[in-house]
């Protein structure tokens, strides 16, 4: 089975200041991966996805995250913050079979100005 | 173009009430979902879709019913509500079920079970 794990539940950058957001997973097969966003009040909205091909991919709003398969990790990056960022990310894993997304448990990004 | 829609978006009950949370979809999507989000523990699959006609437990089902009505629509029952049962309950759906599936959500119902 895979699932997934984000490390920091909740993390602080200045406005500018790069994000990292971390995610790695574990999988017995190539795994498909996924980064949601959440605004206050709001449901999930993708923010981008790896399925095959390039490892690097750019999402929504100057997101990107990298698939390294060597390190089992998909972290999330964009180089400077900013104020509208301020959100809950859930990066998710498509597990194997019939089954559907497996989520983590999200990391809170808060922007200071 | 709505979307997924969920109603209602706030609900109190007292323990033991039941009630339906509804979901609709209008983008002609063959699978949907119901997620509880609680904090700490990330989004957790109660019962999914996959098509018109099929029903799937997922991580966390006890204490839930659904039914798929048509291909639009999905909906979550409670029997007997439980404090445990306070959350933001979450509908999605995607196209299919395919690994590359974008889920779209709704904007959740909060539920508070007294």
């Amino acid at each position: 089975a895979q699932s997934v794990t984000q490390l920091g539940s909740h993390v602080s950058v200045s406005e500018g200041a790069l994000v990292l957001l971390r995610c790695n997973y574990s999988s017995s097969v190539p795994p498909y991966l996924f980064w949601y966003v959440q605004y206050p009040n709001q449901g999930l909205q993708l923010l981008l996805k790896y399925t095959t091909g390039a490892t690097l991919v750019k999402g929504i709003n100057g997101f990107e995250a990298e698939f390294k398969k060597s390190e089992t990790s998909f972290h999330l990056t964009k180089p400077s913050a900013h104020m509208s960022d301020a959100a809950e990310y859930f990066c998710a894993v498509w597990q194997s079979g019939n089954t559907p997304l497996v989520f983590g448990k999200g990391t809170r990004l808060s922007v200071i100005a | 173009n709505a979307g997924v829609t969920q109603t209602p978006k706030f609900q109190v009950l007292k323990t033991g009430q039941s009630m339906t949370l509804q979901c609709a979809q209008d983008m002609n999507h063959n699978s949907m979902y119901w997620y509880r989000q609680d904090p700490g523990m990330g989004l957790r699959l109660i019962y999914y879709s996959a098509s018109e006609g099929t029903t799937d437990k997922g991580e966390v089902p006890n204490g839930y019913n659904v039914s798929r009505l048509n291909k639009r629509e999905f909906s979550l029952r409670l029997e007997s509500a439980a404090p445990s049962q306070t959350s933001v309950y979450f509908c999605a759906s995607s196209e299919g079920q395919g690994r590359t599936d974008t889920q779209y959500f709704g904007p959740g119902t909060r539920l508070t079970v007294l």
